[in-house]
């Protein structure tokens, strides 16, 4: 079971847009910084976007990320077939001293 | 261009030990964090631990599953962040990757560490 809540699947058509949650508690989302990844299976993961600094350069802006309180979310619009893959929220939690990642959700485009 | 690159993994029976290396180019290590992630076959990513840079005085966090077993240590001359791992378990097969800073910017490769009899 993780710490962080991710949905263990989302799917979308070509051209949609689509949302992927992640809950958490006060001691990780609620104070600290939050990062999304993408991961092609058998490849590394790669850092999306993160709530403190935004995305990093080579990002599409079809990638877009927010929180409120305890709970963040990740935006895909115009959805396209290379963005099927595994996406992971991750944060540091203040109480475990760790960083803690969410059980990850696979994005299917339909 | 900053990469990172894994070294060491294998097979190693239960109770064994092994070494992985990090080593790293493009960016100077001691103004960095690295963060050690493993990801069990077909499972999520599991965070193993972190040492600071040297403006937070190399200190160190791990994951309560491998405190006591796994160190992580750095060689800043060297361009280099290790794991020394310990009393393996089967459950520590994973491949491990190492990544940069607390957004974890950049990844290697990761390296496959099977534990098994």
């Amino acid at each position: 079971q993780s710490i962080l809540t991710q949905p263990p699947s989302a799917s979308g058509t070509a051209g949609q847009r689509v949302t992927i949650s992640c809950s958490g508690s006060s001691s990780n989302i609620g104070q600290n910084n939050l990062c999304w990844y993408q991961q092609v299976p058998g490849t590394a993961p790669k850092l999306l976007i993160c709530t403190n600094s935004g995305r990093p350069s080579g990002v599409p802006d079809r990638f877009s990320g927010s929180k409120s309180g305890t709970s963040a979310s990740l935006a895909i619009s115009g959805l396209r077939s290379e963005d099927e893959a595994d996406y992971f929220c991750a944060a540091w939690d203040d109480s475990l001293s760790g960083r803690v990642f969410g059980g990850g959700t696979k994005l299917t485009v339909l | 261009e900053v990469q990172l690159v894994e070294s060491g993994g294998g097979l190693v029976q239960p109770g064994g030990s092994l070494r992985l290396s990090c080593a790293v180019s493009g960016f100077t290590l001691s103004d960095h964090y690295v963060d050690w992630v493993r990801q069990a076959p077909g499972k999520g990513l599991e965070w193993v631990g972190r040492t600071r840079n040297k403006a937070k005085s190399y200190t160190t966090d791990y994951a309560a599953s491998v405190k006591g077993r796994f160190t992580i240590s750095r060689d800043d001359s060297k361009n280099s962040v290790s794991l020394q791992m310990n009393s393996l378990k089967t459950e520590d097969t994973a491949v491990y990757y190492c990544s940069r800073d607390v957004t974890g910017d950049y990844w290697g490769q990761g390296s496959l560490v099977t534990v098994s009899s």
